[in-house]
């Protein structure tokens, strides 16, 4: 029972473009959706986070979208830089990830 | 923010034997987990580790396998027991924030 997918393992984007990441949820009884960043021999780091009552969060270059209706959570990154290079998973609050979606940013 | 580190950082095996990893938080934490990544997948929760009682494990994920202690706030361990090349993966802990998780930077453990 796969409650977070994230159906698009990878995705490249140039650099000073926008990258768009997309998960879906099954269940929706849940407070919070989160996205993590992960670096290779590293731990996933946090990055933004959702709550279910709101339909976007803005931190800086990164912007979460919520969209209840469609069950569809999606993370935009604008500008993005080859820094962001990096694999990013969404998570829901009871710990459960989704696959991944490895980034690529290309100078 | 709370800062983890994991010990080892990484290690090869012999089939049938065990390894315990440990995890250390630099604060308290109210939740600690432990997750399996295996190559080219995701995290997936092998259990929370309770202060001073029996974990929480999740389904397929038993304590004679992964046995798991947590005595105090800041410190837990993971053994992976009778260890078989299935269990090669990266064995990471995590301690929960108000929303988020923190991890450490994670167990690469290769078995023979």
């Amino acid at each position: 029972d796969q409650q977070v997918k994230q159906n698009s393992p990878s995705l490249s984007v140039q650099e000073g473009r926008i990258s768009i990441l997309n998960c879906d949820y099954t269940n929706s009884m849940f407070d919070y959706f989160l996205w993590y960043k992960k670096y290779p021999a590293e731990g996933p780091t946090f990055l933004i986070s959702i709550s279910s009552i709101k339909d976007k969060n803005e931190d800086g270059r990164f912007t979460v979208f919520l969209n209840k209706s469609a069950k569809h959570l999606s993370l935009h990154i604008v500008p993005s830089q080859p820094g962001d290079s990096a694999v990013y998973f969404c998570a829901i609050n009871d710990m459960r990830f989704g696959a991944g979606t490895r980034l690529t940013v290309k100078p | 923010s709370a800062v983890i580190s994991q010990k080892p950082s990484r290690d090869i095996c012999q089939r049938g034997t065990s390894l315990t990893i440990q995890c250390q938080v630099d604060s308290q934490v109210t939740m600690m987990f432990w997750y399996r990544q295996q190559p080219g997948q995701s995290l997936t929760l092998i259990a929370t580790a309770n202060q001073g009682s029996e974990a929480t494990y999740e389904s397929g994920f038993v304590i004679d396998k992964f046995p798991i202690s947590r005595p105090n706030l800041t410190f837990s361990t993971l053994t992976v027991s009778n260890m078989s090349p299935e269990d090669s993966s990266i064995y990471l802990c995590s301690g929960s924030g108000p929303v988020e998780q923190f991890f450490g930077p994670g167990t690469r453990l290769t078995v023979l």
